[in-house]
């Protein structure tokens, strides 16, 4: 399986954009990013996915590398309440088992 | 509202003794999973089932059973095989039929040994 990976921790400070990373050299044409964050004592939550074009929503975008090695979760005013750790996973279909590392824990300075 | 309940939020068990976890979803989903998290670590599923009567053993299942009577259900028993129970155990369903292959979360059961 392709594998991810991720900083441990990063901080922000609130109200300014933050980028995570997430780096997977090994991604197979049909793998797709998935990006899910949980917040303390929470179950995880999801909070955007992609193939190969950027995507956005309400919550994030996504940044795709060209070359799919690579790709960011961009969160564009980082507030207290996104604080919570993030998990960068591949998948290859709609069902397929979620394989989680250990994520960025993110901190955000009020 | 839909969405996925988990009871009880926390459990405590005794030596030898089997319990079991509740996971219930009113989202219509196919699919259903059980996974564990200790602390500091991601999470790591147990077992996963996409229909009724039909589940798969996931990269931890020993010591662990399921049953899927019903679409919604997707209960979960920690046997006393199981040596080292202790941890966060979250239930997530899935829409197979989806585009979008988004997992949803319950809010989770800590298990406590005693």
């Amino acid at each position: 399986d392709a594998k991810t990976t991720q900083p441990n921790s990063m901080e922000s400070n609130e109200e300014e954009p933050v980028h995570l990373p997430c780096n997977h050299s090994t991604i197979s044409g049909t793998d797709y990013i998935h990006w899910y964050r949980q917040l303390p004592s929470q179950g995880p939550e999801y909070v955007i996915h992609g193939l190969t074009s950027n995507v956005n929503n309400r919550m994030a975008s996504l940044a795709i590398a060209e070359d799919r090695k690579s790709s960011t979760l961009i969160l564009h005013r980082a507030t207290l309440r996104d604080a919570a750790v993030y998990y960068c996973i591949l998948t290859k279909s709609s069902g397929d088992k979620l394989t989680f590392g250990t994520g960025t824990r993110l901190a955000v300075r009020p | 509202d839909g969405g996925i309940t988990q009871s009880p939020k926390y459990l405590f068990r005794k030596e030898g003794q089997n319990v079991t976890l509740s996971c219930e979803q009113n989202l219509n989903h196919d699919a259903m999973y059980w996974y564990r998290q200790d602390p500091g670590q991601g999470l790591r599923l147990i077992y996963y089932s996409q229909i009724v009567n039909d589940f798969q053993k996931g990269d931890i299942a020993e010591g662990y059973s399921v049953s899927r009577e019903k679409k919604e259900s997707f209960p979960l028993t920690v046997t006393s095989a199981q040596k080292n129970p202790t941890a966060f155990y979250l239930c997530a369903s899935s829409d197979l039929t989806s585009s979008r292959e988004t997992q949803y979360f319950g809010p989770g059961t800590r298990l406590l040994v005693l």
